[in-house]
């Protein structure tokens, strides 16, 4: 059974910085890309970034280019996303979502057949 | 970017009923659409991708079509465990990957 577990979310003060993981199980972890995606509250699915299987492309939602980074250590079956100068419109749930499509179909994220349950990230003074 | 628009935004109806989605992308994004049923509070869930495939253990109430710009998410007959917030999703080879707004099925 394919799980996927969010956590790090928490309370942020503007500018701060956070990093969330996401441990993974149920599947050949490598052979898969994965992303972040984060739901404001009440608001709809923003894709934040992806990473391929093996790590070597990434990919950012011009809305966090140069603030956060995405990371994968498929020795630990985990996928990381570091935040960094956080703002108030980075308030959301963000999920870790497992791509429908194996590494056969290329690096670019595609549709999203497992997702997380959620950790909330809030930045507020 | 590839900006999906759906409609309705909401809708009501009963069980029972027939209900239809709309998703027109900005630009032809060959089949490459996917459908998601989100609950309150839950992660959202794959029912349909490439427009039309059934994602494995989704009822086959589910359907849909459409080709081109324009998509067409259809559940044959409403059941109550169907009300919940409806979104597409493009995954054509242009990045960003985008979302529609969101159709909410409320019980009339």
């Amino acid at each position: 059974e394919v799980q996927l577990l969010e956590s790090g979310g928490g309370l942020v003060q503007p500018g701060g910085s956070l990093r969330l993981s996401c441990a993974a199980s149920g599947f050949t972890f490598s052979s898969y890309a994965m992303s972040w995606v984060r739901q404001a509250p009440g608001k709809g699915l923003e894709w934040v970034s992806a990473i391929s299987g093996s790590g070597g492309s990434t990919y950012y939602a011009d809305s966090v280019k140069g603030r956060f980074t995405i990371s994968r250590d498929n020795s630990k079956n985990t996928l990381y996303l570091q935040m960094n100068s956080l703002r108030a419109e980075d308030t959301a749930v963000y999920y870790c979502a497992k791509d429908g499509l194996g590494a056969v179909a290329g690096t670019h994220p595609h549709y999203f057949d497992y997702w997380g349950q959620g950790t909330l990230v809030t930045v507020s003074s | 970017d590839i900006q999906m628009t759906q409609s309705p935004s909401s809708l009501s109806a009963s069980v029972g009923d027939r209900v239809t989605i709309t998703c027109r992308a900005s630009q032809g994004i060959s089949n490459s659409l996917a459908w998601y049923q989100q609950k309150p509070g839950k992660a959202p869930k794959l029912l349909l991708y490439a427009a039309s495939r059934l994602e494995s253990g989704v009822p086959s109430r589910f359907s849909g079509s459409g080709s081109g710009t324009d998509y067409t998410l259809t559940i044959s007959s409403l059941q109550p465990e169907d009300f919940a917030t409806y979104y597409c999703q493009q995954y054509y080879s242009t990045l960003p990957l985008t979302f529609g707004g969101g159709t909410k099925v409320e019980i009339k």
